[in-house]
């Protein structure tokens, strides 16, 4: 298999601060990892598309400025949420892309990071 | 555009039961992969099953049955003589083709309760 870790599994925060979320890819290099966004009793909805070397991708109505996406390595994705609000409160997940010849897609999810701001 | 529905918000069944959850999706591409995850209350998402658009054979895991139907767009998912441990929220979720890569569209999720 492949194992996805987060850090941190939760954080509470002050409204206004900024937090930190690394998703990191344990034992194989990801050049693609998802970021995802899941409030309670919702589906996960995807945020951004993170890849190793250049810009994310956001999907429409994800503010790119509040949610800074930094792919720096093969291993390390970080999702920043920049001057957090209440409403930013939820979990998110991340997942890589390991690519194997002949099945592709193949998509790990981390443990998830939940968010709570004050 | 793909599109994932699960039109069972909820389900609860006693301990032994069968149980089916529906899944049905839209997409255009002609290549295309299905899932099927579970979420416990931890949070975590487990992966349960991964099928291609070119194959569909059913398949079976332990209690746990897969029915892919191209011609209905629809892949269930039944979990035989139901134990409370199988109490989560599952998800069916479609990626792949030549729109959408690797991203992943999720169904909007199933709250399956087994009672003891």
């Amino acid at each position: 298999g492949a194992v996805v870790s987060q850090h941190p599994s939760w954080v509470i925060c002050k409204s206004g601060t900024s937090v930190k979320i690394e998703c990191r890819s344990l034992d194989f290099q990801a050049t693609t990892m998802f970021w995802y966004r899941q409030f309670p009793k919702q589906s996960l909805m995807l945020m951004a598309t993170s890849n190793e070397g250049s810009k994310a991708t956001y999907e429409q109505g994800v503010e790119k400025d509040k949610f800074l996406i930094n792919h720096a390595s093969l291993t390390l994705s970080t999702l920043t949420v920049t001057s957090a609000h209440p409403e930013d409160s939820s979990f998110y997940i991340c997942s890589a892309v390991k690519w194997r010849t002949g099945f592709s897609n193949e998509q790990f999810f981390g443990p998830g990071t939940r968010l709570t701001v004050l | 555009a793909q599109k994932v529905t699960q039109a069972q918000t909820e389900i609860s069944v006693v301990e032994k039961e069968d149980v089916t959850l529906d899944c049905v999706y839209e997409t255009r591409d002609t290549t295309y992969y299905l899932f099927w995850y579970k979420q416990p209350p931890s949070g975590e998402l487990v992966f349960l099953i991964r099928r291609n658009s070119f194959d569909e054979q059913n398949e079976i895991s332990g209690r746990y049955s897969w029915n892919f139907q191209k011609s209905t767009s629809s892949f269930n998912f039944t979990i035989t003589a139901s134990q409370v441990v199988d109490s989560a929220v599952y998800f069916c979720a479609l990626s792949g083709g030549e729109t959408s890569g690797s991203r992943l569209t999720f169904g909007e999720g199933t709250q399956l309760t087994v009672n003891p």
